[in-house]
């Protein structure tokens, strides 16, 4: 079973720029979430798709977006690139239990350097 | 969500058991307590999973209290590969469980 997949791992930009990354979720699973790490602030929750419409969103400013495709498959997108963006960007996918406990798989990530 | 408390390091022999506390003291009773882990530049690794009872799989043990208000993640023969970091997170049950809120989690670092 494949887990979950993020491209591009590694990619540099400069500051203005806009970037957009992929994640491929688990076979079956329809809810994707996105995630920023960074040395300072840690991992913090950026927003997350079901069904192609975002169902929760991070307190993160709106050159963060977000979608999502009919096949689960998820893009996310940062405009105007800032230093501060530099991060490594985590993407994670789960079945959508309505009840009880939902599990998160996380791909490897996507490095962001903003130069 | 409640929020959760962890030393911020421990360390281990290899092949000793390693115990990873947590507080969660205003946790609530629909919320789950889960363990992820992160090794270096990876991505968090899912470990296991509680809501009352203890539960055991082939990573890790989850021991409750019977309040609900600490946990502990017990890996019993502790290896090398087990040097990383541990978040213990609470979260509640059914659909917008995805919004985890990651603390600083403790590091884990296991001693040859």
């Amino acid at each position: 079973k494949a887990g979950v997949t993020q491209t591009p791992r590694y990619l540099i930009k400069t500051r203005g720029q806009q970037v957009t990354l992929s994640c491929s979720p688990i076979s079956g699973h329809r809810s994707v979430s996105w995630y920023q790490q960074t040395p300072g602030q840690g991992l913090q929750f950026l927003f997350e798709y079901f069904s192609e419409t975002q169902r929760n969103k991070g307190n993160f400013p709106g050159r963060f977006s977000g979608r999502q495709f009919s096949n689960s498959r998820s893009e996310m997108n940062v405009s105007t690139l800032e230093l501060g963006d530099s991060a490594l960007y985590l993407c994670a996918s789960s079945q959508d239990r309505l009840a009880g406990a939902n599990v998160l798989t996380f791909g490897a990530g996507s490095r962001l350097t903003v130069l | 969500d409640a929020k959760t408390t962890q030393p911020p390091s421990m360390d281990c022999a290899e092949g000793r058991a390693a115990n990873l506390p947590c507080n969660h003291s205003t946790i609530s009773g629909n919320e789950y307590v889960y363990w992820y882990r992160q090794i270096h530049s990876q991505g968090p690794q899912y470990i296991i999973h509680g809501l009352k009872n203890n539960e055991t799989n082939e990573m890790a043990s989850l021991i409750i209290t019977e309040d609900r208000k600490s946990s502990t993640l017990i890996l019993p023969h502790a290896t090398l590969r087990d040097t990383a970091v541990y978040y213990c997170i609470v979260r509640v049950a059914g659909q917008g469980a995805q919004k985890l809120v990651f603390g600083q989690g403790t590091r884990l670092t296991i001693n040859p």
